[in-house]
């Protein structure tokens, strides 16, 4: 199947510094990812959808100037969570949809705010 | 709005025994129906897929999942687990059209397998 893989796995870092996350397709071109969030014990949220050349789509109440988002190629999109506060601690997931409309999900990515 | 519902947050079973995690589904339009599989610290993985077709659908590690259209369910279901089986479960779904490929996930489902 088809791989995404997310860098780096677990991130540390103080509060009010910035913080860049990598999602990227390596096998296959996607035009169209998703940023999800997990809270422990909880389900996935759905962050925002990211378009290749275009600006991301952010869902209701998800804070756009402070979760960016770049898809600046068909194989790569960032997620930089800006001015990083504890209660942004959280597991990251990214998406890429497939050729085939079907999704391949990352690894997720810890992060750890301070 | 699409919503997906998984019934129970946990689920403990003994080993060789059969488990059936419970999913169902609210749409006003046709919907294409997942279960996905989360191992600690680690991604989604697909264990199956609704999208058309056939209303059984089998999926990878013996898993498999039966779309209910009139009690909008779409359980997932396994005759006899293993330890390793132990992980949280996710059911999805989106409702296609110009919304494809955003998922609503459930709460999860938590099953644990004892030897």
């Amino acid at each position: 199947g088809a791989v995404v893989s997310q860098h780096p796995s677990r991130v540390i870092c103080k509060s009010g510094t910035s913080v860049k996350i990598e999602c990227r397709s390596l096998d296959f071109q996607a035009t169209t990812m998703f940023w999800y969030r997990q809270f422990p014990k909880k389900s996935l949220m759905l962050m925002a959808t990211s378009n290749e050349g275009s600006k991301a789509t952010y869902e209701q109440g998800v804070e756009k100037d402070k979760f960016l988002i770049n898809h600046a190629s068909l194989t790569l999109s960032t997620l930089t969570v800006t001015s990083a506060h504890p209660e942004d601690s959280s597991f990251y997931i990214c998406s890429a949809r497939a050729p085939s409309n079907e999704q391949f999900f990352g690894p997720g990515t810890r992060l750890t705010v301070l | 709005a699409q919503s997906v519902t998984q019934l129970d947050s946990q689920v403990p079973v003994f080993e060789e025994a059969p488990v059936e995690l419970r999913c169902n589904y609210s749409s006003s339009v046709s919907v294409y129906l997942f279960w996905y599989v989360q191992y600690p610290n680690q991604g989604l993985q697909l264990l199956l897929k609704y999208l058309s077709g056939s209303t059984l659908v089998k999926g990878i590690n013996g898993f498999e999942a039966e779309f209910n259209k009139s009690q909008t369910s779409f359980h997932l279901r396994k005759p006899s687990v293993h330890i390793s089986d132990t992980a949280e479960y996710f059911c999805a779904g989106n409702a296609g059209g110009t919304s494809y490929g955003k998922l609503t996930f459930g709460q999860g489902t938590i099953l644990t397998v004892h030897p």
